[in-house]
């Protein structure tokens, strides 16, 4: 079964900053997918960035980025310029590729405070 | 307008009952997916169907049922044997091929009376 792992419960950064949360996980397949949800007051799951694990080259979306080590089995998220509607749950979650067991392995989240 | 609806928003069950969650989706996405979430928990994944008239259990199925029987609706029902069903329960769905990404409803809140 596959694990996935936030270090980092709470972070609390000054606006305009750059934040990275931290991600890694345990699995025994080579192909398989990465996610960064947000999740705001409002408790709505908003998918932030993807990255498909055969992909080499790190996802970029706008102001986030990923750094993704496969060997480490790691998967970072860094966000840019930090704004206040950053403020939100993060969750870092894994889907298998192909066949098998199907739904997303989630970690547990950190929650990211951004101050005025 | 296209999206995932849950209905209602908040639910409240009596001891004994069993309550169903509704969830509903016109993105003509083939998989469907229930998951819990706890406070200071992520996501568990209750049952799952990749399609119409198939399920799966997925890691907490138990005291839990499911249909699949259109493709747009797969409403969750929590039975009387659950017997922590306190929680926020999220339906979420994916186009087969399309990136694997799973999008989300809005969500139900469960509350035990």
């Amino acid at each position: 079964a596959q694990t996935v792992t936030q270090s980092q419960p709470e972070m609390s950064v000054q606006e305009a900053e750059t934040v990275t949360l931290s991600c890694t996980y345990d699995t025994s397949e080579n192909n398989y997918y990465l996610f960064w949800y947000k999740q705001p007051p409002s408790r709505q799951m908003i998918l932030v960035i993807r990255q498909e694990a055969y992909k080499q080259q790190n996802a970029t979306e706008n102001r986030f980025s990923v750094n993704f080590q496969k060997a480490a089995k790691s998967f970072s998220l860094k966000i840019s310029d930090s704004q206040l509607g950053d403020t939100a749950m993060y969750f870092c979650a894994f889907r298998q590729r192909g066949g098998g067991a199907d739904g997303l392995t989630f970690g547990k989240g950190t929650h990211l405070i951004i101050q005025p | 307008d296209g999206g995932i609806t849950q209905s209602p928003k908040y639910l409240f069950r009596k001891e004994g009952q069993n309550v169903t969650l509704s969830c509903e989706q016109n993105l003509n996405h083939d998989a469907m997916y229930w998951y819990r979430q706890d406070p200071g928990q992520g996501l568990r994944l209750i049952y799952y169907s990749q399609i119409v008239n198939d399920f799966q259990k997925g890691d907490i199925a138990e005291g839990y049922s499911v249909s699949r029987e259109k493709k747009e609706s797969f409403p969750l029902t929590v039975t009387s044997a659950q017997k922590n069903p306190t929680a926020f329960y999220l339906c979420a769905s994916r186009k087969q091929g399309f990136y694997e990404t799973q999008y989300f409803g809005p969500g139900t809140r469960l509350l035990v009376l």
